[in-house]
């Protein structure tokens, strides 16, 4: 089967860097995909990594080990709009359906 | 450009009674997807098309079911509804059916059964 592990809740105060780790098993790997959902809200993309490495995007950034099955999300200059769920998301399959972990909540404290 | 559009946005149904879900992707995107969200936990993946046929299906009864029209737009069913698919439904459009393309996801049907 596969599966994404990922923290429930992270605190962190405006300004800050805040790391959202992630660790899945699957069957076949496809890319990791990390995604923001703001209360009421839909699920926003943020960032797609298929290789090692770092991907950068503003002041948000990705990295992939796929020999450690790990990810992780950095947000870096914490604003408070940054309050949301994030999910980080691997492919079922060819096919492009997602699987989604159960979610960061991450909120930014003044 | 229009995002993926859903409707309606909430909707109340007791149990036993059917429900349909209406979904617009972006224009030019080809696949749809759909989710459920319970609180608290990620989207699951239900099912999806790609010109207008079905090319997945998540782990769901069939009492879930689903089809994608000329214009790609698509409609997800639920029969004999129970307590437990109170839920966010998320509808997702993506230019081809697979590949690396992001998925787009529209607000959301947040449908509550009595």
């Amino acid at each position: 089967g596969q599966s994404l592990e990922q923290p429930s809740e992270v605190t962190a105060v405006e300004g800050a860097i805040v790391q959202i780790n992630c660790t899945y098993q699957t069957s076949g790997f496809y890319g990791l995909s990390w995604y923001q959902q703001h209360d009421g809200g839909a699920p926003t993309f943020l960032s797609y990594n298929a290789l090692d490495g770092l991907e950068e995007t503003g002041r948000f950034s990705s990295f992939l080990s796929r020999s450690d099955s790990y990810g992780y999300l950095l947000l870096q200059e914490l604003q408070m709009k940054d309050s949301a769920s994030y999910f980080c998301a691997v492919r079922g399959g060819s096919q492009g359906n997602l699987i989604f972990g159960k979610g960061t909540k991450l909120s930014v404290k003044p | 450009d229009a995002g993926v559009t859903q409707s309606p946005t909430h909707l109340i149904k007791t149990r036993g009674q059917h429900v349909t879900l209406r979904c617009s992707p972006i224009s030019g995107h080809k696949s749809v997807s759909w989710y459920q969200q319970v609180l608290g936990q990620g989207p699951q993946f239900i099912f999806q098309y790609y010109e207008k046929e079905e090319r997945g299906r998540g782990n769901f009864p069939d009492r879930f079911s689903a089809r994608q029209f000329p214009n790609y737009s698509s409609e997800l069913n639920v029969n004999a509804l129970l307590l437990g698919d109170s839920a966010l439904y998320l509808c997702a459009s993506r230019q081809d059916r697979g590949g690396n393309q992001p998925q787009h996801f529209g607000d959301g049907t947040r449908l509550s059964i009595l």
